[in-house]
């Protein structure tokens, strides 16, 4: 079974630039999750996916950060502009459920300069 | 609100010898408890879960950990070391009442010496 996909792998952008992550999840999985990892930290949830919606997005920065999951597959994770603090892993994950084990993918690591 | 303690940055053992890694969790009603572990560039993979039932879960790779309500710890146990388990060890919770949000705790670097 393949695992959860992620593209581009690393990213280094300077600041005020845009930026975009790609998420595939394991096939069948309905719940898929955004999490940010800074260096020397775990990983923390920015928003979760229920199919093609929204069910968590309270730790999201709106101002900059948006997601889409449109046809309930994959995903992207947007940036714009991005900041120096916003250097970090971002880790895409799947479920089957959101009740089911969580499985992540290697990560985009990001470099803001 | 919802944290995960672990209270070693870094945990060092001797191939061979038995290894602990340290998590207490803070969370209303019953947790949901995992534990992932974290190689270099690579992204997070699960380990073992906690949901109900016997207290001692087996996982993958040899390692097993104890679920304990009245000291609300998870600690990742593994009888004899090896080498190639040297990686960055994740705890986390998931409150039963919200959804899928698991909480992490800061990693604990686990190293093993021949």
């Amino acid at each position: 079974e393949a695992g959860v996909a992620q593209s581009p792998r690393y990213k280094i952008i300077e600041k005020r630039q845009s930026v975009a992550f790609w998420c595939n999840p394991i096939s069948g999985h309905a719940t898929l999750y955004w999490y940010q990892q800074i260096l020397g930290q775990g990983p923390k949830l920015l928003i979760q996916f229920q199919n093609n919606g929204v069910v968590d997005d309270s730790q999201l920065p709106k101002d900059r950060f948006s997601a889409e999951r449109l046809k309930g597959v994959d995903s992207t994770l947007k940036i714009q502009p991005a900041k120096l603090e916003d250097s970090a892993v971002y880790l895409c994950a799947s479920s089957l459920e959101d009740t089911d084990t969580q499985y992540f993918g290697p990560g985009t690591r990001l470099t803001v300069l | 609100a919802q944290s995960v303690a672990q209270p070693e940055d870094q945990v060092n053992v001797a191939e061979g010898n038995p290894l602990t890694v340290k998590c207490t969790y803070s969370v209303s009603g019953n947790p949901y408890l995992f534990w992932y572990v974290q190689y270099p560039n690579r992204g997070l993979q699960f380990l073992l879960k906690y949901i109900t039932g016997d207290n001692l879960v087996k996982g993958s790779y040899g390692f097993e950990a104890e679920f304990n309500k009245s000291q609300t710890s998870f600690h990742l146990k593994k009888p004899s070391a090896l080498v190639s388990d040297s990686a960055l060890y994740f705890c986390a919770v998931r409150d039963r009442n919200q959804g899928g949000k698991l909480i992490f705790g800061q990693g604990t670097e686990l190293s093993v010496k021949p």
